[in-house]
């Protein structure tokens, strides 16, 4: 089965200073990846995904992530933070077991931006 | 073209009663998801369903919830005899036939509260 792991529970980042949210990747296949951000009290925004072509993916608000299949990761980046990128991010990958799609997510990195 | 509607947005229910979770995919959408992220978790996979059909209930408790996708109107999520660890905030997302889940959007949530 595919599965997606975020190895850290929480990223402190100084606003202005670029973040990174780890992602890393198990699947079998040719692997769709996505982010998706979640503000408090809100639903799942889409951010950006990974489905062929170029490795660095560029996003919605400034994010990008960049897909290295040798290190089976999928890190979300911004080069610059801001205290309103404080959030929950997730990453999913897309599972096709059993023939059907779906999203199985990681258990999420919640990102705080300092002033 | 209105997004991923659920409703309510807030529900209370006492142990014991039912709650009806209704989520109205996007125009042109026949796929819905239902996700639940339980308190400082991520979102967890119940249920994949096309209209009228349920595609992939494998991440559906056995007991107490249900879904359904009828022909016409939203998707329900069901839950009988509600008990205090079913407080959760449940998704729904839904993609058109074609892409999957690499065009899914998401609703707001319900967040369900059971006292």
């Amino acid at each position: 089965a595919q599965s997606v792991a975020q190895p850290e529970d929480q990223v402190n980042v100084a606003e202005g200073n670029p973040l990174t949210v780890k992602c890393t990747y198990s699947v079998s296949g040719n692997p769709y990846l996505f982010w998706y951000v979640q503000y408090p009290n809100r639903g799942l925004q889409f951010l950006l995904k990974y489905i062929t072509g170029d490795n660095l993916v560029k996003g919605s608000y400034g994010f990008e992530a960049e897909f290295n299949k040798s290190q089976t990761s999928f890190h979300l980046k911004k080069p610059s933070a801001l205290v309103s990128d404080s959030a929950l991010y997730f990453c999913a990958v897309r599972d096709t077991s059993g023939g059907y799609n779906k999203l199985i997510f990681g258990a999420g990195t919640r990102l705080a931006v300092h002033p | 073209n209105a997004g991923v509607m659920q409703n309510p947005r807030h529900l209370v229910r006492r142990r014991g009663q039912e709650a009806r979770l209704r989520c109205s995919p996007m125009k042109g959408h026949s796929h819905v998801y239902w996700y639940r992220q339980l308190p400082e978790e991520g979102l967890k996979f119940m249920v994949y369903l096309q209209k009228e059909n349920i595609i992939d209930e494998s991440g559906m408790p056995k007991e107490r919830f249900s879904a359904e996708f009828p022909k016409e109107g939203p998707s329900i999520l069901r839950i009988q005899q509600v008990v205090r660890g079913d407080s959760a905030a449940y998704f729904c997302a839904s993609s058109p036939p074609d892409r999957g889940v690499a065009e899914a959007f998401f609703g707001q949530g319900t967040r369900l509260t059971v006292v």
